[in-house]
């Protein structure tokens, strides 16, 4: 199993760009979730997803979209990146909401 | 809404040496899991408490979860070089989790 997989490792946007980081699980879980992860403030969550078609809203949602169209991918898009936006993000997936989270290695976004 | 708050935010100890970090909230948890990450690295699950006044060991690591189910600490006996990283607590209540801003470990062989 690769567990979960995100795609790319860096980026670096200039401000007003779009784009969309992947994320892939392949251990059939239905929670899935992103998080940002800035120095000094752990991990805030973005969006989450119990399951394919469902999606919600986490702590700092705005200027993210998410979609889960199936179990296995659930996609986060930057509709039109802010400098504020430069952070690590992580996804993670879980069996359910109160269960042990695993995550991806990561991504390292930097927006100019 | 929901807070977790973690201390320290750094503890630097000598090879050998214990530490602890503390979680707080400042409501009532259904559970809480405790996270460690090496630098450079992702999270990784160590632990989840459940029960009030749970206990949980895992070799050197001590688990702890209050009576009041609003905090928990993280003990480590004797530290070792492979300690390092940052260690995070996550709080869950009502579909919301928090994270604390985690404490950072760095040990000096």
């Amino acid at each position: 199993n690769a567990g979960v997989t995100q795609t790319p490792k860096f980026q670096v946007l200039k401000t007003g760009q779009s784009m969309t980081l992947q994320c892939a699980q392949d251990m059939n879980h239905e929670y899935m979730s992103w998080y940002r992860q800035d120095p000094g403030m752990g991990l805030r969550l973005i969006h989450y997803s119990v399951g394919a078609g469902i999606t919600d809203q986490g702590e700092v949602p705005n200027g993210y979209n998410v979609s889960r169209s199936t179990t296995e991918d659930f996609p986060l898009r930057l509709l039109s990146a802010a400098p504020s936006q430069t952070s690590v993000y992580f996804c993670a997936s879980s069996s359910g909401l109160l269960d042990e989270q695993y995550f991806g290695p990561g991504t390292r976004l930097t927006v100019t | 809404g929901q807070q977790v708050m973690q201390i320290p935010q750094y503890q630097h100890v000598q090879e050998g040496e214990d530490f602890t970090t503390y979680c707080n909230s400042s409501t009532t948890l259904s559970n809480i899991q405790w996270y460690k990450q090496r630098p450079g690295g992702h999270p990784v699950f160590l632990i989840q408490l459940v029960k009030s006044g749970e206990v949980k060991k895992q070799k050197r690591l001590t688990f702890q979860f209050g009576e009041a189910k609003k905090n928990s600490s993280l003990h480590i006996t004797a530290t070792q070089t492979t300690d390092v990283g940052t260690y995070f607590c996550a709080g869950y209540r009502n579909n919301d989790m928090r994270f604390g801003a985690g404490t950072r470990l760095t040990v000096k062989p």
